[in-house]
């Protein structure tokens, strides 16, 4: 079977740091990505993953372990707009993308 | 910017009506999706189309079906509506070289009653 699992909700405070876990079971592996989305709106792409390590886009960092099927996004400078959902896909054979439920960040002041 | 255009943000239907959810990308992607998105279970993926005339079925095809009689437009048909099928329903693309990241549209809530 197929299977992406990231917390459901998280709560963190303005400023702070937060690590925002995914762990997946996939048939097939061909990268992972991380998306932001906000209420009522379209998931925009925020990061993207193939091999193992740490990939660094300013406040934003994502990383990846291929052989424990794990990858976390890391939050720095937590910022009020930061509030969102975050959702972590695994690409599969063809390009199709598997979702996980994704995570409902709340920053707090 | 890459823009995915959905025809509407929300819509009520009845019952059994027949139902289009129109997606227009304007960057010549040859890759276009369908998903529906509800509470708990994450975005699932319904159709994909590759390329013009071109379909798949994706993980949740039932109910569905789907046209791309043209690159840029890619039209989710609801034959007959029913209430499971209240949902959220985006459309995205993607550029076959690109990473095959994908950009969504803002989304259609549909309401069956």
């Amino acid at each position: 079977g197929q299977n992406i699992d990231q917390p459901t909700e998280m709560t963190a405070t303005e400023g702070a740091i937060v690590q925002i876990n995914c762990t997946y079971q996939t048939s097939g592996f061909n990268g992972l990505f991380w998306y932001q989305q906000h209420a009522g709106e379209a998931p925009t792409f925020l990061s993207y993953n193939v091999l193992d390590g740490l990939e660094e886009k300013g406040r934003f960092s994502s990383f990846l372990s291929r052989s424990k099927g794990y990858s976390y996004l890391l939050l720095k400078e937590l910022q009020m707009k930061d509030s969102a959902s975050y959702l972590c896909a695994v690409e599969n054979q063809g390009g199709k993308l598997i979702f996980g439920q994704g995570t409902e960040l709340s920053v707090k002041p | 910017d890459v823009k995915v255009t959905q025809s509407s943000r929300y819509l009520v239907k009845r019952t059994g009506e027949k139902v289009f959810l129109e997606c227009v990308q304007d960057m010549d992607h040859e890759n276009m999706f369908w998903y529906r998105q509800d509470p708990g279970l994450g975005l699932r993926l319904i159709y994909f189309s590759y390329d013009v005339k071109m379909k798949e079925k994706g993980d949740i095809p039932e109910g569905y079906s789907v046209s791309r009689e043209k690159k840029e437009r890619f039209s989710l048909i609801l034959e007959s509506a029913s209430t499971n099928q209240t949902s959220m329903y985006l459309c995205a693309s993607s550029d076959r070289g690109d990473s095959d990241i994908q950009y969504f549209g803002a989304g259609t809530r549909l309401s069956v009653l």
